[in-house]
């Protein structure tokens, strides 16, 4: 079983949809938790930084850490095509937060 | 670019080759990282080198070296390359401890 676990979808939705992103993680030592995006050919891009756990907003980007659950969650509102990419949620629980496990990343895609 | 610089871009190696990846960083970080991406895996740590002079192992160091040879480069050496490292390698870097990493664009690695 992966330390971290994310489906890669592919999900598509309509412009202006809400979207939601999840991954679920087994280790409880993980305690900061990042949003990458990343477009085609194209190096990973940091959206949310979070430690520990509860809420961050970022404009239209909001991540949602609850570590009781092992779950977190980024939602995207008012998606735009733009917003196509693959989204990878990474973490770690150490203090050398370059240190990262990834998941697999979820494809989205946001249809005119 | 993320104030990181990787070259080459791509390349595509016979089995066996050797070859140097080089990656250089502009924002005198401490922290350096280097990342393979494989379709439905994630991004997973090769080596990473908390500061200048150190270097330490990651998820999946076998088959590769690495040399921090100052504060601004890093590289990663495949001394006998294997079809099971064509990949897309990532560098990464970070300022310290407790902080984002940021990445580079990618060298695209073909073995044949």
């Amino acid at each position: 079983q992966k330390e971290v676990e994310q489906d890669p979808g592919p999900l598509s939705v309509p412009e202006g949809a809400i979207v939601s992103l999840n991954c679920t993680y087994s280790n409880s030592a993980f305690q900061y938790f990042m949003w990458y995006r990343q477009y085609s050919r194209k190096g990973p891009e940091l959206l949310m930084y979070t430690y520990s756990s509860g809420n961050k907003e970022d404009g239209r980007f909001t991540a949602q850490v609850d570590k009781s659950s092992k779950y977190i969650s980024l939602f995207i509102r008012d998606s735009q095509p733009s917003d196509s990419a693959t989204y990878l949620c990474a973490m770690t629980g150490s203090s050398n937060t370059g240190k990262l496990i990834f998941g697999q990343g979820t494809t989205l895609q946001v249809k005119p | 670019n993320a104030g990181v610089t990787q070259t080459p871009k791509f390349q595509v190696l016979k089995t066996g080759q050797s070859m140097t990846l080089q990656c250089a960083q502009d924002m005198n970080h401490n922290s350096m990282y280097w990342y393979r991406q494989d379709p439905g895996m994630g991004l997973r740590l090769i080596y990473y080198s908390a500061s200048e002079g150190t270097t330490d192992k990651g998820e999946v160091p076998n088959g590769y070296n690495v040399s921090r040879l100052n504060k601004r480069e890093f590289s990663l050496r495949l001394e006998s390359a294997a079809p099971s490292q064509t990949s897309v390698y990532f560098c990464a870097h970070a300022p310290g401890s407790k902080t984002e990493a940021f990445f580079g664009q990618g060298t695209r690695l073909t073995v044949v």
